[in-house]
């Protein structure tokens, strides 16, 4: 039972445009939720998060938007950066989830020049 | 200088032996974990540690032993082992027990069992 899921094994998007991944959960007890990123040959690096008291948060290019009542998180990317093409992880915590990271599969985003 | 480093990166072995995975970190934490991305690429949690104490087995079978010889280190026997445990083994370290989230993670050690 994956309580956290992508749904979108990848994207492909244009250099200098939007990219928006997206991320689902089926447990309301989660109160914390993360963006990791991971290159080939590399461990996941975090890279942004969000609490369940807040809609949305934002660093720099990345802006993480999370809507509670549809248990629906997505991660904004602006401008795309081929530099930003890597597997992207939602991941969240909370509840009896307490003390341990719940990822979903990943997205593969790809960035064009 | 790397701050969560295990060995080895690479692992391919035989049904039935046995091995182990190192893991260091040199950051301070007081919590490392073991992580396991299965082939449909879920990370799901194995382990965790706090200051050498176990406070996580996710109903892990018992050929997997970790051992905290230190907070700074997280080493990962596996027993016997089958080819459901190929896998990329992924240690990590967070400064406590998960307040906000964040974890470090070592480059992953990929497991082949033939």
């Amino acid at each position: 039972d994956q309580q956290v899921k992508q749904n979108s094994p990848s994207l492909s998007v244009q250099e200098g445009r939007i990219s928006i991944l997206n991320c689902d959960y089926t447990n309301s007890m989660f109160d914390y939720f993360l963006w990791y990123k991971k290159y080939p040959a590399e461990g996941p690096t975090f890279l942004i998060s969000i609490s369940s008291i807040k809609d949305k948060n934002e660093d720099g290019r990345f802006t993480v938007f999370l809507n509670k009542s549809a248990k629906h998180l997505s991660l904004h990317i602006v401008p795309s950066q081929p530099g930003d093409s890597a597997v992207y992880f939602c991941a969240a915590s909370g509840g009896t989830s307490y003390g341990k990271l719940t990822f979903g599969q990943g997205t593969i985003l790809t960035v064009h020049p | 200088d790397t701050a969560v480093s295990q060995t080895p990166k690479y692992l391919v072995t035989q049904m039935g032996n046995d091995k182990s995975i190192k893991c260091e970190q040199n950051l301070g934490h007081d919590t490392m974990y073991w992580y396991k991305q299965d082939s449909k690429k879920f990370l799901k949690i194995m382990f965790s540690y706090n200051n050498k104490e176990l406070i996580i087995n996710e109903t892990v079978p018992n050929r997997f032993s970790p051992k905290s010889p230190d907070k700074a280190h997280l080493n990962l026997h596996i027993n016997s082992l089958e080819l459901g445990d190929s896998a990329v083994y992924f240690c990590a370290s967070s400064q406590d027990v998960l307040n906000t989230g964040e974890l470090f993670f070592g480059e992953g050690s990929r497991l082949t069992v033939l």
